[in-house]
């Protein structure tokens, strides 16, 4: 079955820098790639996601890109804002099923 | 539109004793899906239904966890004879079918004393 490895477990960054979070995925055949962020003691929330038939996909201060070659996708927050502190978790799914694999998430700290 | 509901939102329990989770999903999501969460960690798929089709269990963690879907929309995780290491978020999420997106539920935060 599919295996997502995320990285880093925890990031803090300064207001108004970026932050960078990274997955990997095993099933060649995997074609969707959400990223959920969850708030302390909130649901999990899709913030993008992006399909195998595009490279970047940018929904304002945020942004994804996939590498389906090396199998891998990563998540962009730019001008980070201490409301970006949260857990995000990237997840694979679409091959041959609507379930998702997720990753064991990211905690990031945003500094005022 | 209401989103998915689940409850109860908490449940404290001993050790030994059976309980019963419930899951609202959105109206007309015929794909309903259970996950566990312990504190600090990812998201650990249970169980999977997909309209009229037989469940996918293969994420239960043994066979104390069983789960139900009664006319393709409520959802029941029962988990008989509760462990200390039961104790997590279970949360619940739905997706329309043919769509990937998965909405979640609020969670219930499992205790076993």
């Amino acid at each position: 079955g599919e295996n997502v490895e995320q990285h880093p477990s925890t990031l803090s960054v300064q207001e108004g820098d970026s932050a960078v979070i990274k997955c990997t995925y095993s099933d060649s055949a995997s074609n969707y790639f959400p990223w959920y962020k969850q708030e302390l003691g909130k649901r999990p929330q899709l913030i993008i996601d992006i399909r195998s038939n595009v490279g970047e996909k940018k929904d304002q201060r945020i942004a994804v890109t996939l590498n389906k070659t090396a199998k891998h996708f990563s998540l962009h927050i730019t001008e980070t804002q201490p409301e970006d502190s949260a857990v995000y978790f990237c997840a694979a799914g679409g091959a041959g099923s609507y379930q998702l694999t997720f990753g064991k998430g990211t905690k990031l700290s945003v500094i005022p | 539109g209401a989103g998915v509901s689940q409850s109860p939102s908490n449940k404290v329990t001993e050790k030994g004793k059976d309980v019963e989770l419930r899951c609202d999903p959105i109206s007309g999501h015929t794909a309903l899906y259970w996950y566990r969460q312990s504190l600090g960690q990812g998201l650990e798929f249970l169980i999977y239904f997909q309209g009229n089709s037989a469940p996918d269990k293969s994420g239960l963690p043994s066979d104390r966890f069983s789960a139900e879907r009664t006319g393709g929309s409520v959802s029941t995780l029962t988990i008989q004879r509760t462990q200390q290491e039961d104790s997590a978020v279970y949360l619940c999420a739905s997706s329309l079918i043919g769509d990937n997106e998965q909405f979640f539920g609020p969670g219930t935060r499992l205790t076993v004393l």
